[in-house]
Parts: structure tokens; sequence; C-alpha cells
């Protein structure tokens, strides 16, 4: 079975510009979640989208959104690059909300702002 | 803060040998997960252990925790080069996982 996958796997853009990424759940999981990883330190929650709504967001600016479309993927939106946006984007996903599980990573999509 | 932070920071031993980290947390919590994070990969989930628990086993694992000191602690027993990895720990409220904490982790270096 195919786990989480996420597009790009790596790309490189310059300040000010927008960057998409995407991302895939598992099978059957409708809960996705977006994580941002700095070199150094631990990955930082962005947003959760569990059945086309947004169900947490975490301390970032307005110019990071994401939508979760019908087959349960979801796009990561980045507005107006900084460098600072340089980073690890994770993707994870989870069967429900409502019973303690593990959430599962796809590989992860490596952003570089110059 | 539903964080968890990880000590010590970095740990380097010698295969064979055990390797134990920390997990301290703040609030009450409903679980506390452990994932592993190889250089550049995505995370990989370790094992969960529920408030009403004390302690959990998974292979070479063993995870405890106590829920009066707000902290867990990560065993690995008779440790290998492949277990070389950064672990995080995610103290969780709810029982939502999409939500997880992480701290900056416990880089484990394991010679061979």
């Amino acid at each position: 079975d195919a786990g989480v996958t996420q597009s790009p796997t790596h790309l490189i853009k310059t300040r000010g510009q927008h960057v998409t990424l995407r991302c895939s759940p598992i099978s059957g999981h409708k809960s996705v979640s977006w994580y941002q990883q700095v070199l150094g330190q631990g990955p930082q929650f962005i947003f959760q989208y569990y059945e086309k709504e947004e169900r947490g967001r975490g301390n970032f600016p307005d110019r990071f959104s994401a939508r979760q479309f019908p087959n349960y993927s979801s796009e990561l939106n980045v507005n107006a690059l900084l460098l600072g946006d340089s980073a690890l984007y994770l993707c994870a996903s989870s069967l429900v909300v409502s019973v303690a599980g593990e959430l599962f990573f796809g590989e992860g999509s490596r952003l570089t702002v110059l | 803060s539903q964080q968890g932070e990880e000590d010590p920071q970095a740990l380097s031993i010698q295969e064979g040998e055990n390797a134990t980290m920390n997990c301290s947390y703040k609030t009450s919590i409903n679980n506390l997960q452990w994932y592993r994070q190889n250089s550049g990969r995505g995370l990989v989930h370790l094992i969960l252990i529920r408030s009403n628990e004390r302690e959990k086993h998974s292979g070479r694992l063993r995870v405890t925790l106590d829920t009066s000191k707000k902290s867990s602690s990560l065993l690995i027993t008779a440790s290998r080069a492949a277990d070389t990895a950064s672990y995080f720990c995610a103290p969780l409220r709810s029982s939502n996982t999409g939500k997880l904490i992480f701290g900056q982790g416990t880089t484990l270096q394991v010679k061979p």
C-alpha cells in the first residue's frame, strides 16, 4: 500500500515567489496535517484539515494557506516567499481525529528560497 | 504548553549499549507518542502510550510514562548503527493526533 506521498521532493524559489506543495494521504485517511521543519529544529505544526475543513492552525502568517480536496489530498500554498521559509515541509495523515493513533508522515518537500 | 522537551539534546553511544532519552511536558495529557526521524526524512511513529499506562514495550523499545512527574522516557536496548536518528516525543492533550507539537528532539548517534 502506498504511504503518504508528497510532491515535489525538492524545489528552489526566489524571494517573493509563490509555491504550492502537494500531498496525497494514505488511502482511507481523512485527516491531513502540514508541518514545517527548519534545519536543526523539530517539526512545527502549520495546519490540519479533516473532511475538507480546517481543524487547526499553528502560529504562521497569512502567507501560508492550505486546502483539502474531496479525495482528501491537500495543497499547502505559501505566498511572498521569504528566506526564512526555507525548510522541509512535511505532510502527515491519520485515519480520524476522534481516536488517538499514529500519524503517518511523507518524506517531505525540501524548499530552498534564494 | 503541550510541547514536550527532550533531554539530552544529543547522545553518542557505542553499538550494543542502551540509549535512554527523556521527555518532559507541562500539561495533562491523553497520550504521548514517540517518533524517529532519519536525517532529512519523514518521521516514523515508534510507540504510543496512553495516560493510564505506565510502561509499554515494542521490540527493543521500552517507554515509560509518569503522569505525576509529567515525564516519559524512551529506552532503546542493544542499540545498532541503524538506530542513529533524531527522536521526538509528542504529548497530546486530546485524541487528535494531527496536531502534534514537537520539541527539538534528541539526536542519537550509535557508533559501530
